[in-house]
């Protein structure tokens, strides 16, 4: 159980392009969602929480109008990388928090490398 | 400030030979303490969960305990598929849902 889903695992795009990033939770449904990135040898670094039917909360520092979160769905959340830079290259993980955990125990996705060429 | 540090950074340690990871925490009250363990290239990997002090999980080779400062990850006879980087996280008592990772242990098993 807890299963979450990112599509795509990796992606290469050119400056000034827009990725889209989609994290799905497979056998349960997430009122939450959180999106992370995390470069080399370093930590997770939350940059926003993503809940159903409202408006993402970002983290100081994050740029909503860059990084575009939508959690349509109990069980759907898009991050949209806008005009893609290189700077942006990292690798993001979505995590959600399954149903009837205690506190907050998030469960993550497999991550998707971003490279911006 | 609400902060989690990790100790070592990295750790090499021979088949066999246990040890232990050290997760310091400064928060303002805390709802839970996780342990994740992350793979090279993937999304980290739930291992356990500790709500207060004096609280003890076991997993196969890992045991996690809790004090009101820090938190420690056990690994007794480990091996190398145990190699992987350990992450902690709080939630503090403020947070509805947010939580802060610590740097990571990278650790590494060798045969």
């Amino acid at each position: 159980g807890a299963v979450v889903s990112q599509h795509p695992s990796w992606v290469i795009c050119k400056s000034g392009t827009s990725v889209k990033i989609e994290c799905r939770s497979l056998d349960f449904q997430a009122t939450t969602m959180f999106w992370y990135r995390q470069f080399p040898k370093q930590s997770l670094m939350l940059m926003a929480t993503s809940n159903e039917g409202s408006k993402a909360t970002y983290e100081q520092g994050v740029e909503k109008d860059k990084f575009l979160i939508n959690h349509a769905s109990l069980t759907l959340s898009t991050l949209t990388v806008t005009s893609a830079h290189p700077e942006d290259s990292s690798f993001y993980i979505c995590s959600a928090r399954a149903p009837g955990a205690h506190y907050n125990e998030q469960f993550f996705g497999p991550g998707t490398r971003l490279t911006v060429l | 400030e609400d902060q989690v540090t990790q100790s070592p950074e990295a750790l090499r340690l021979q088949e066999g030979e246990s040890s232990s990871l050290n997760c310091s925490y400064t928060v303002s009250g805390l709802r839970g303490l996780f342990w994740y363990r992350q793979d090279p290239g993937k999304g980290p990997e739930f291992l356990f969960t500790l709500y207060s002090a004096g609280e003890e999980k076991e997993k196969e080779r890992l045991k996690a305990t809790l004090t009101k400062k820090e938190s420690f990850l056990h690994i007794t006879a480990p091996k190398p598929e145990d190699s992987a980087t350990y992450l902690c996280a709080v939630q503090p008592g403020s947070s509805a849902s947010k939580i802060i990772f610590g740097s990571g242990t990278r650790l590494s098993i060798r045969p």
